[in-house]
C-alpha cells in the first residue's frame, strides 16, 4: 500500500541533473521521506531521507516542499551508473519495514 | 568487506524440494529482514527479526520459515517448493536506536528458480 506516486520512467542526459519527483499528499507529520534505488540485478541501495528540511549528501539532494506533499530527488551530475529504479517511500522512523511502490525507472543516456 | 551477504546467488531446484538461503551481516545491526521481489519487480517484506526475535511476519505461506541463530545471521528455509516461489529474495539489515529504525542495507539477492 504505497502512499507515494512517481512517474514510471524518465530519461536524463549524462552529465546533466536528474530531477525525480514524488507526490506524497497524505504524508503525516511524523513520516519521513526516504529514497532508495535499485540498479539492475542488485539489492536496493539507500540514498537519502528527510523530514522537512532539504537534505544533501554525497549522492544526492532532497528537496521537500513546504507543505510536505511532494519532494524531488536531485542527482546533480547523472552518470550512466545512475541508471536504476528509484523508489520514494514515506515511513515513520519507528517502522521497521519498507513499503516499496513501483518506482521510477531512470535511464541516463550517453 | 561485504556488509550484507547472501548465499547462494542463484538457486535452481525442482518443485517439492526443500531449500535454504543464508544471510549474514557484518554491520553490527540489530534487525534483519527478508524481502521477496517477484517477476513484476514488486518488493515486499516477508519477515523481520530483531535480536533473534521474530517481529514482522507478513502473509507468507508457512512453508517459509526464517531462522536466526544469532543477530548477525538470518536464514530462510523453504519447504515443498512451488513454481510460484520463483523470485529474487533479498536480505537486509538495519540499526535501531531507541524507537528509531535507520536505513536498511540490502544484500545482493538470491534468484530462486523452481522448475
Amino acid at each position: 500500500d504505497a502512499k507515494t506516486t512517481q512517474p514510471p520512467s524518465m530519461d536524463c542526459a549524462e552529465g546533466r541533473a536528474a530531477n525525480l519527483p514524488c507526490n506524497h499528499s497524505t504524508i503525516s507529520g511524523n513520516e519521513y521521506v526516504y529514497w532508495y534505488r535499485q540498479i539492475h540485478s542488485q539489492g536496493p541501495q539507500y540514498i537519502i531521507h528527510g523530514l522537512k528540511n532539504n537534505e544533501t549528501n554525497e549522492m544526492a539532494s532532497l528537496i521537500i516542499t513546504e507543505d510536505r506533499k511532494s519532494s524531488t530527488l536531485i542527482l546533480p551530475h547523472a552518470t550512466l551508473r545512475d541508471t536504476a529504479v528509484y523508489y520514494c517511500i514515506v515511513r515513520v522512523r519507528s517502522a521497521r519495514q519498507l513499503t516499496f511502490g513501483s518506482g521510477t525507472q531512470l535511464t541516463v543516456l550517453p | 568487506d561485504t556488509a550484507v551477504s547472501q548465499t547462494p546467488k542463484y538457486l535452481v531446484t525442482q518443485m517439492g524440494n526443500d531449500k535454504s538461503i543464508k544471510c549474514e551481516q557484518n554491520l553490527g545491526h540489530d534487525t534483519m529482514y527478508w524481502y521477496k521481489q517477484d517477476s513484476k519487480k514488486f518488493l515486499k517484506i516477508m519477515f523481520s527479526y530483531n535480536n533473534k526475535e521474530l517481529i514482522i511476519n507478513e502473509t507468507v505461506p508457512n512453508r517459509f520459515s526464517p531462522k536466526s541463530p544469532d543477530k548477525a545471521h538470518l536464514n530462510l528455509h523453504i519447504n515443498s517448493l512451488e513454481l510460484g516461489d520463483s523470485a529474487v529474495y533479498f536480505c537486509a539489515s538495519s540499526q535501531e536506536i531507541g524507537a528509531a529504525t535507520y536505513e536498511q542495507y540490502f544484500g545482493p539477492g538470491t534468484r530462486l528458480t523452481v522448475t
